[in-house]
């Protein structure tokens, strides 16, 4: 079963709510990833959780913050946003492992934030 | 520099025709993965394929083909006979195992099939 999903799929907040989208896989895999993406745009890389800890921060403003609470879940807590912080916000997951083994990642459906 | 190109940013053709997507990668190190995903206008993110650096081996799977050239640092991507589901944007990507096998994106190939 190759499925990461996401909850929820559409998100509209204002900018003094506090929100939290919730990802979650059941590959056993250790390795998961937040992604921000605009329109017409590649996916930036936000944070990379590997064996549950924190191991990339690609300097994402604090109003982000990621939390692993077990191997199968990954939360992105969200506070006072701003309006360019609307876009697809994507989650991913991979098999850790060796120079040999799947590095692909695998990525749920998104979840759709509008910041108004 | 380690860098993914995708030089065509749109592609539109007509239903059954073939259609090829170009990639072209840089990097210096020896060993590296490239990947190709598609993205439907739903917005997820579909793996298709990873190659490895030392597998030069093209692949093909139904309508799929993938053309790894090390010589010229490309990695391509042809639908044979494509079909109106085909459309979406497809992204070109290259990652290393010292960098966490973090993601080096192309730009992206819108991809139209038109019925």
């Amino acid at each position: 079963d190759t499925e990461v999903t996401q909850t929820p799929k559409h998100l509209v907040m204002g900018m003094t709510n506090k929100k939290s989208l919730k990802c979650e896989q059941h590959m056993g895999h250790r390795a998961m990833y937040w992604y921000k993406q605009k329109a017409k745009k590649p996916p930036e890389l936000m944070f990379v959780y590997s064996y549950e800890k924190l191991s990339i921060n690609e300097s994402v403003p604090s109003r982000f913050s990621p939390e692993c609470p077990n191997s199968s879940l990954l939360n992105l807590h969200l506070h006072a946003l701003q309006p360019e912080d609307s876009a697809l916000y994507l989650c991913a997951s991979r098999a850790s492992g060796g120079q040999f083994s799947y590095n692909e990642q695998f990525f749920g459906p998104g979840t759709r934030l509008t910041v108004l | 520099a380690q860098k993914v190109t995708q030089a065509q940013t749109e592609i539109s053709v007509v239903e059954k025709e073939d259609v090829t997507l170009d990639c072209v990668y840089e990097t210096r190190d020896t060993t590296y993965y490239l990947f190709w995903y598609k993205q439907p206008p739903s917005g997820e993110l579909v793996f298709l394929i990873r190659r490895n650096s030392f597998d030069e081996q093209n692949e093909i799977s139904g309508r799929y083909s993938w053309n790894f050239q090390k010589s010229t640092s490309s990695f391509n991507f042809t639908i044979t006979a494509s079909q109106v589901v085909d459309s979406a944007v497809y992204f070109c990507a290259l990652s290393f195992m010292d960098s966490n096998y973090q993601l080096i994106w192309g730009a992206g190939t819108k991809l139209i099939i038109k019925p």
